[in-house]
């Protein structure tokens, strides 16, 4: 079975720091993506990147970059000089095709961040 | 181009009785997936739905259920509703194998 663990239920931080949330998958799959996505206060999904397990490079993207490491199933996201607008819950997600057109998403509980002035 | 919208946003309704809530994806997407998402259980995959067939389908009783149209708009529909399907639903749409993208959901609150 398919599982997401985001171990950080709530981040607190000033502005301008750094801050890293952590993200583990279980999967027996060989074949996956993993996904960040940003939950703000209005509730809607946003969509920040996605990668497939076959490509393990590390991408940096202006404030944000990420770190996925296959050898200990996780996929970890960096914010480099957090600010307030930062501030939202986000879920790290793993995709795998199970028939359908698209890939089902599993996530993870989602961490709180909240990034103070 | 416009985002994912759906309607209504919010809805308060009783137990017992049914729902329908709407999704209109991105126009050029055609596939559509659903999500419940709860403070206890988070969120879970309800269904997917592309060419007007369901593809894929959550662990969720028979009371859920869905359908696509022809312009790949989506319909759920909860029926007999109890107080634990309060929750917010997500619609999501995307190409095939291309990342999803939701919209801001519909907030049903069952009293």
């Amino acid at each position: 079975a398919q599982k997401v663990t985001q171990a950080q239920t709530e981040i607190s931080v000033v502005e301008k720091e750094d801050v890293t949330l952590d993200c583990v998958y279980e999967t027996r799959d060989t074949t996956y993506y993993l996904f960040w996505y940003k939950q703000p206060p209005s509730g809607e999904l946003v969509f920040l990147i996605r990668r497939n397990s076959f490509d393990e490079q590390n991408e940096i993207s202006g404030r944000y970059s990420w770190n996925f490491q296959k050898s200990t199933s996780s996929f970890n996201f960096t914010i480099t000089a957090s600010q307030v607008v930062d501030s939202a819950v986000y879920f790290c997600a793993l995709g795998l095709n199970s028939g359908g057109s698209n890939y089902k998403l599993t996530f993870g509980k989602g961490t709180l961040l909240t990034v103070n002035p | 181009k416009a985002g994912v919208t759906q309607t209504p946003r919010y809805l308060i309704k009783t137990r017992g009785q049914q729902v329908t809530l709407s999704c209109s994806p991105i126009s050029g997407h055609r596939s559509v997936s659903w999500y419940q998402q709860t403070p206890g259980q988070g969120l879970q995959f309800l269904f997917e739905y592309f060419s007007e067939t369901q593809r894929n389908k959550g662990n969720f009783p028979g009371r859920f259920s869905g359908r696509q149209f022809s312009n790949s708009r989506s319909e759920m529909n909860v029926s007999t509703l109890e107080l634990g399907d309060s929750a917010l639903y997500l619609c999501a749409s995307s190409r095939p194998g291309i990342e999803q993208y939701f919209g801001p959901g519909t907030r049903l609150t069952v009293t």
